[in-house]
């Protein structure tokens, strides 16, 4: 199974900070995706990302997010401005393609708290 | 689209006895279908998924979920709950593997 590290594990930001969330795959994939729970809710997709570009998006992905492969390696979400309401746990997912290509492996999670 | 109910909140068994999380789907393709369960403060964990092969899948820990088409449910069933098994439990449908529909989630309680 894939292994996905994500760092930092907490991030305290204040209100109308910026932050960088990233994400690590141990080897190489080709999908990416973000996902964010909210305390008390489901858990909703923001974003996927396939071969260096946003293949799809939600609604929640406004343009106060941008995500990029800065190094080719790492995934990161970047969030301009938080809000209150970006507190939550973001989570980072991976797909390898292939014969598990409807399979994605997520990691632990961003615990992101606004205040 | 792609959408999943699951149809309870919140579920208390028995240490020892059958577990039974519900979930219905809708979804305009074949879909792909999984259990994930979350421990307290870790991440997500894959117990099983479906991808239009055997309609009983078998997964991690005991755990198992039987796609009915015909229901369109996929109910993840466990005989004898155990302790550790108490976490919260998403059932999610894929289209191709790009984007996954979570449900709202199912918090399972085991009583000693």
């Amino acid at each position: 199974e894939p292994e996905v590290t994500q760092t930092p594990s907490h991030q305290v930001t204040q209100m109308g900070q910026e932050v960088i969330l990233r994400c690590v795959p141990i080897s190489n994939h080709l999908y990416f995706y973000w996902y964010r729970q909210i305390l008390g809710q489901k858990v909703e997709f923001l974003v996927s990302f396939y071969n260096n570009e946003i293949s799809e998006k939600s609604e929640i992905f406004d343009d106060q997010f941008s995500v990029e492969r800065p190094d080719g390696s790492n995934f990161t979400l970047k969030i301009r401005s938080t809000k209150l309401e970006d507190s939550a746990m973001y989570f980072c997912a991976i797909n390898s393609g292939g014969a598990s290509y409807n399979e994605q492996f997520f990691g632990p999670g961003t615990r992101l708290t606004v205040l | 689209a792609q959408s999943v109910t699951q149809l309870d909140s919140h579920v208390s068994v028995s240490e020892g006895t059958p577990v039974l999380l519900r979930c219905n789907y809708s979804s305009s393709y074949s879909p792909s279908l999984f259990w994930y369960v979350q421990h307290p403060n870790k991440g997500l964990q894959l117990l099983l998924k479906y991808t239009s092969a055997a309609t009983l899948v078998k997964g991690i820990n005991g755990f198992e979920a039987e796609f009915k088409k015909s229901e369109t449910s996929f109910h993840l069933t466990k005989p004898s709950a155990h302790m550790s098994d108490a976490a919260e439990y998403f059932c999610v449908v894929s289209d191709y593997g790009n984007q996954f529909y979570f449900g709202t989630g199912t918090s399972l309680t085991v009583i000693p």
